[in-house]
């Protein structure tokens, strides 16, 4: 079955990028039926969707965060990234990668996610 | 942006007994050319990532038991859980696709009395 997984730098200091990339496994992500989306959870916080990217590149961003927030999707690795720039301690949480069927939609099934803090 | 706000913060129930959680949006979700309501139900145990457990307000994901369910329709809905599993303790999360942002409620810790 589909499983999405994330990986990048568990510690990023104040100021700097935030890049993590999910990547896919039992499915292709280049398939027109699905969206990717990055949804982020702060420390004993709920959950923020931050953004969403579509196969051909489309992207929808979460305006509180469109000014620093840039996906993209490499379809030769069937992965798909995230970057956030001018990080702050506000953006400590833990990173999730899904998939959803439609823009604006359910997000199924979700990757298991990734912790990064934002320290010096 | 549609505010998703749930009630209670917390709860605790006893095991077999009903658990009701509700969720109320900004706005109405129910769209009317498909008399759909765009609402889902997440269920997020510790250290795990969401689970989706119901979509369109009250259709079932696939394996999910029937123990579960979900209602309303417009701004006001609620998840019940009608027989209080010790497996079933978690946070539960709605969250609205009506509209872009996509936004969740904050959260309902259901714990065992």
């Amino acid at each position: 079955q589909l499983q999405l997984q994330e990986s990048g730098p568990g510690l990023v200091k104040p100021s700097e990028t935030l890049s993590l990339i999910c990547t896919v496994s039992g499915g292709s992500i280049s398939s027109s039926s699905y969206f990717w989306g990055w949804i982020r959870q702060p420390p004993g916080k709920g959950l923020e969707w931050i953004g969403s990217i579509d196969y051909s590149g489309s992207t929808y961003y979460n305006p509180s965060l469109k000014s620093r927030v840039t996906i993209s999707v490499d379809a030769s690795k069937n992965q798909f990234s995230l970057k956030l720039s001018s990080v702050t301690a506000a953006d400590t949480a833990v990173y999730y990668c899904a998939r959803h069927d439609t823009i604006p939609g359910w997000f199924d099934p979700w990757g298991q996610g990734t912790q990064v803090t934002v320290s010096s | 942006d549609i505010v998703m706000t749930q009630s209670p913060d917390s709860l605790a129930a006893s095991l077999g007994e009903r658990a009701t959680i509700n969720c109320k949006s900004s706005q109405s979700v129910l769209y009317s050319s498909n008399n759909k309501n765009y609402l889902a139900w997440y269920q997020q145990k510790p250290g795990q990532p969401p689970k989706l457990l119901i979509y369109w307000a009250s259709t079932r994901e696939s394996g999910v038991p029937d123990r579960f369910s979900g209602s309303g329709s417009g701004t006001d809905f609620t998840l019940t859980i009608s027989s209080l599993q010790a497996e079933d303790v978690a946070v539960y999360y709605c969250q609205q696709y009506y509209s872009t942002p996509l936004t969740f409620g904050q959260g309902t810790r259901l714990e065992i009395k």
